[in-house]
């Protein structure tokens, strides 16, 4: 049930940007917040952003997020070998009155 | 510190019952949202529900027919349970507290693999 789309890998070397794009609909990404979260192998998820462009408290400033129109992103500057992780978007869809996530991004620092 | 821990069995038989529990430790147990959210092996994300402290619940409706939520704020827990599981219905399941509408799930269980298998 994955309506918000991701690019299925992003990659980079230490210390450029890597930006993550989450693509949706106007009954989510259109009308409500974009959250991501970062994710470790064997591990919960943990909160990266929310409400679009806010950082939980411990999140490095490196993590920004944006939303425009439709589609959210996310941007990793100044990468870092810990960053190598799975990243996903997440919303609410209005029509399917359900929290919806996106397909999911693994970065790989080269 | 505010601490998500869980339980529940972790292999089943197709046809029974998923039940898992996840207490809340540290900070208020009232104002936030609780969900549950599924993670299938090498899979993505998929949320499966929430509850409201205030007893407001809202399902996928997806499994809204085969799930249920509830919530014993007596001792800050919050409770899943899922009927005729199938093999799809394997996945680590996760709880999280979520801080208000629309802003994420700020603190997450550790998770429990469960296995549907005869």
């Amino acid at each position: 049930q994955s309506v918000l789309t991701q690019p299925p890998s992003a990659s980079g070397t230490p210390g450029q940007r890597v930006t993550i794009s989450c693509s949706g609909s106007s009954s989510n990404i259109g009308s409500n917040n974009v959250n991501w979260y970062q994710q470790f192998p064997g591990t919960a998820p943990k909160l990266l952003i929310y409400g679009n462009t806010h950082r939980p408290s411990g999140v490095p400033d490196r993590f920004s997020g944006s939303k425009s129109g439709t589609s959210g992103s996310l941007a990793i500057s100044g990468l870092q070998s810990e960053d190598e992780a799975d990243y996903y978007c997440s919303s609410w869809d209005d029509s399917l009155i359900a929290y919806v996530f996106g397909t999911g991004t693994k970065v790989t620092v080269l | 510190q505010v601490q998500l821990q869980q339980w529940g069995a972790g292999l089943l038989k197709p046809s029974e019952t998923l039940s898992l529990t996840c207490a809340v430790y540290g900070g208020s147990f009232s104002g936030y949202f609780y969900t549950w959210i599924r993670q299938p092996p090498g899979k993505g994300l998929e949320w499966i529900g929430e509850i409201i402290h205030t007893g407001s619940i809202i399902y996928n409706p997806s499994l809204e027919s085969r799930v249920t939520i509830s919530m014993d704020t007596s001792k800050d827990q919050f409770s899943l349970r899922l009927t005729s599981v199938t093999a799809a219905d394997t996945a680590i399941y996760y709880c999280a507290r979520g801080m208000a509408v629309g802003y994420g799930y700020d603190y997450w269980g550790q998770g429990t693999l469960v296995t549907v298998s005869s």
